[in-house]
C-alpha cells in the first residue's frame, strides 16, 4: 500500500542553520506530494506542494522537489528562524485516490 | 482568505454523553473530512464526506457517526463518548475537481477530552 516516511525528531537547530526534513514514500502511478506545517495549539496548514515529477514546490522560503528516481520530497530552507518551530508532515494522495496519506511528523525547534 | 471553523477549541465532556463538533467551510468545496491527531498515531481519518448528504467510513470509524446536511457543514457525532476519545479533532475541506492536486484547508481543531 501506499506510505509515506519521514526522519523521526526533534529536530533542533539555531536562528539562520540550513534545514532538510527527509520524506520517502511508496505509492502506485503519480501521487501528488504535499507538505504541511502544523504550529502549536493550531491545525495543519497546507505549506507547499508539487503534483508531477521534478517539479519544486516552494513557500515563505521552504521548497522541496518531487524525485520520482528516489521517490522523496525533501523537505528545505536555506535560513531558519525561531517562529518556524513548528511540526512539519509530508504527504501523498496517489494518482488515482482519493485520502491522504500523511507521514508521522517531524517537529522541528529553532533556537535563538 | 479562505476557512474552515471548528465550533470549539477545546470541549470537556463525562463518559456516556452525546458529544457534537461541528465544522462549517466557506469555500463551497465538496471533499470534508474528520481526522483525530493522537501524540505517536499521527493523524486518523474518522469519516469522510465527498459531498452533501454522502458519507464515507475511514480508518477508525467505531464509535462515531457524521451528518451533511448542507454542503458548508460537516458534524461529527460521539454516540456515547468514552475516554479513550480523548484527542484533537481535525477537520478539513477540499475542492473536488482534480481533487488529488489540491491540498486540504485545515480547521484549527477541537482539543476533546472525555472525563
Amino acid at each position: 500500500g501506499n506510505s509515506v516516511t519521514q526522519m523521526e525528531g526533534p529536530v533542533t537547530l539555531s536562528e539562520e542553520a540550513f534545514l532538510t526534513i527527509n520524506c520517502t514514500y511508496t505509492a502506485t502511478g503519480y501521487p501528488s506530494l504535499f507538505w504541511y506545517v502544523q504550529y502549536p495549539g493550531e491545525g495543519l496548514q497546507l505549506l507547499l506542494k508539487a503534483t508531477k515529477a521534478d517539479d519544486k514546490g516552494s513557500n515563505k522560503g521552504f521548497e522541496a522537489t518531487y524525485r520520482k528516481e528516489t521517490t522523496s520530497f525533501h523537505l528545505e530552507k536555506g535560513s531558519v528562524q525561531v517562529s518556524d518551530s513548528a511540526v512539519y508532515f509530508c504527504a501523498l494522495v496517489d494518482s488515482g485516490g482519493f485520502k491522504t496519506i500523511f507521514g508521522a511528523g517531524t517537529r522541528l525547534f529553532v533556537k535563538a | 482568505d479562505v476557512k474552515v471553523t471548528q465550533s470549539s477549541r477545546y470541549l470537556v465532556k463525562r463518559t456516556g454523553e452525546k458529544v457534537f463538533l461541528e465544522c462549517v467551510q466557506d469555500m463551497d468545496h465538496e471533499n470534508m473530512f474528520w481526522y483525530r491527531q493522537d501524540p505517536g498515531l499521527g493523524l486518523r481519518l474518522i469519516y469522510f464526506s465527498y459531498d452533501v448528504k454522502m458519507k464515507e467510513k475511514g480508518d477508525i470509524p467505531e464509535g462515531y457517526s457524521v451528518s451533511r446536511e448542507k454542503k458548508e457543514r460537516f458534524s461529527l457525532i460521539l454516540e456515547s463518548a468514552s475516554t479513550n476519545q480523548t484527542s484533537m479533532y481535525l477537520c478539513a475541506s477540499r475542492e473536488a475537481r482534480s481533487g488529488a492536486n489540491y491540498g486540504y484547508t485545515f480547521g484549527s481543531g477541537t482539543r476533546l477530552t472525555v472525563v
